[in-house]
């Protein structure tokens, strides 16, 4: 069974600039998280989708966004980019509990990430 | 506030030999699950052991083993036997249970296995 796939691996965009990552999780799996990791800041949440829509959101602006489709693959969009949005980006994909939800003990699959690098 | 501390930013043993990395937490929830993952130079998040917090039995998965101090909010992961390829920054975790399932994460040990 393929994995996790993130698109693309690296990025880099300047100020201002927009930009749109691609996730696309495990099949089977209808669950999409989207974490930011940045060596000061450590693993920040930014947004989990369920079923087309988003369950959960982390404490990030506005100018962060995502959305996830009738297949699962998600997408996550930056607006107006700042040189602290520079960081890795992952993705995650959980499967569905016996119950047919999303436990709290189910694990997260992770993709590779993307690295953005904002200049 | 929810955090996680991981007070060694880095890491070294020698191959076969065995090695434990710590993890602290806070939250004032009972009901929670504990994670530690592993990421290789590969930056793939890898689930190396997780733990429920109401189980009182550490859990054990090969030659990954936790010890879970539930009232010192401890959650140290040991590696016995150690290889090669256990060289990666290992990440502690946890998640309350609840509507939302974000994970809170501490900032990771650096392990170097050495040969």
């Amino acid at each position: 069974k393929a994995g996790v796939t993130q698109t693309p691996r690296y990025l880099i965009k300047t100020r201002g600039q927009q930009v749109t990552l691609s996730c696309s999780p495990i099949s089977g799996h209808r669950s999409v998280s989207w974490y930011q990791q940045t060596p000061g800041q450590g693993l920040q949440f930014l947004f989990e989708y369920f079923s087309e829509t988003q369950r959960n959101k982390g404490n990030f602006p506005g100018r962060f966004s995502g959305r996830q489709f009738s297949n699962s693959r998600s997408e996550m969009n930056v607006s107006t980019l700042e040189l602290g949005d520079s960081a890795l980006y992952l993705c995650a994909s959980s499967p569905l509990n016996l119950q047919g939800t999303i436990g709290h003990n189910s694990p997260l699959h992770f993709g590779n990430g993307t690295r953005l690098t904002v200049t | 506030a929810q955090t996680v501390t991981q007070s060694q930013p880095e890491m070294s043993v020698q191959e076969a030999e065995t090695v434990t990395l710590s993890c602290t937490y806070d939250t004032s929830e009972n009901n929670y699950y504990l994670f530690w993952y592993k990421q290789p130079p590969s930056r793939q998040m890898i689930l190396v052991i997780r733990q429920e917090a109401y189980k009182q039995q550490n859990a054990t998965e090969n030659r990954f083993s936790v010890n879970f101090q539930k009232a010192a909010k401890s959650f140290s992961l040991k590696i016995s036997d150690s290889q090669l390829g256990d060289t990666a920054m290992y990440f502690c975790a946890f998640r309350v249970a609840g509507n939302n399932r974000k994970l809170i994460w501490g900032l990771g040990t650096s392990l170097a296995v050495n040969p």
